[in-house]
């Protein structure tokens, strides 16, 4: 268990709709990052926060969109969905960038 | 471009055989390395990381790596492969905050 928690395990929806992944730092770390984790482009970096504010950003769609709270957990949007956004969705977290990143569990999205 | 590229895809072995995993990566300046490994259906979990000091870095579950500086690498090695080791493994490098991450290479350890 890496102290870093993700909701939901499992999501399944239809095309087009919106959804919320939520995710939840170990104790101590300001740094959260989300990850896509899809069998045809392998594990890809989207965006990190840093003490609720964006520090970088990496292949995220324009339809995905990310904020980190007050209390440091982060949520990742994804609207408008489409069969190929079917994946694995990590989060991590680290006391700062740099340092070791520590997985949740993941989200398994599936779009139908 | 900053890349990462873990030279084999797939690695069949045997119990008891020895695993070396390459992975070579290609950016300027000061950057951290880490090794991950994902056993079926989990999370990522890190094996093993690179910072500065001794380039031999030596894991968890009797895994080590060596950074070789001139040659863009750090291999991961390990022995004696148990069933247990059957993962896929993947390679990161990060610099200012980013973790970039190889393709991955899935191991499986066959009894």
């Amino acid at each position: 268990d890496s102290g870093v928690t993700q909701t939901p395990k499992h999501l399944i929806t239809a095309t087009g709709q919106r959804v919320t992944l939520r995710c939840s730092p170990r104790s101590g770390d300001l740094s959260v990052y989300w990850y896509q984790q899809s069998l045809d482009q392998g594990l890809q970096f989207l965006i990190q926060y840093y003490n609720g504010e964006e520090r970088a950003k990496g292949n995220i769609l324009e339809r995905f969109s990310a904020q980190q709270f007050p209390d440091l957990h982060s949520e990742l949007n994804l609207s408008s969905l489409e069969l190929g956004d079917s994946a694995l969705y990590f989060c991590a977290s680290s006391v700062d960038r740099g340092n070791e990143q520590f997985f949740g569990p993941g989200t398994r999205l599936t779009v139908l | 471009a900053q890349s990462v590229s873990q030279h084999n895809h797939h690695v069949i072995l045997s119990e008891a055989a020895s695993l070396e995993l390459g992975c070579n990566y290609s950016y300027g300046g000061t950057v951290n390395l880490f090794w991950y490994v994902q056993y079926p259906g989990q999370h990522l979990q890190l094996l093993l990381k690179y910072f500065s000091g001794d380039p031999l870095v030596k894991g968890i579950k009797g895994f080590e790596a060596e950074f070789i500086k001139s040659k863009f690498s750090f291999n991961l090695r390990k022995p004696s492969v148990q069933w247990s080791d059957t993962a896929e493994y993947f390679c990161a490098v990060s610099s200012w905050g980013k973790l970039q991450f190889g393709a991955g290479t899935q191991v499986v350890v066959t009894p």
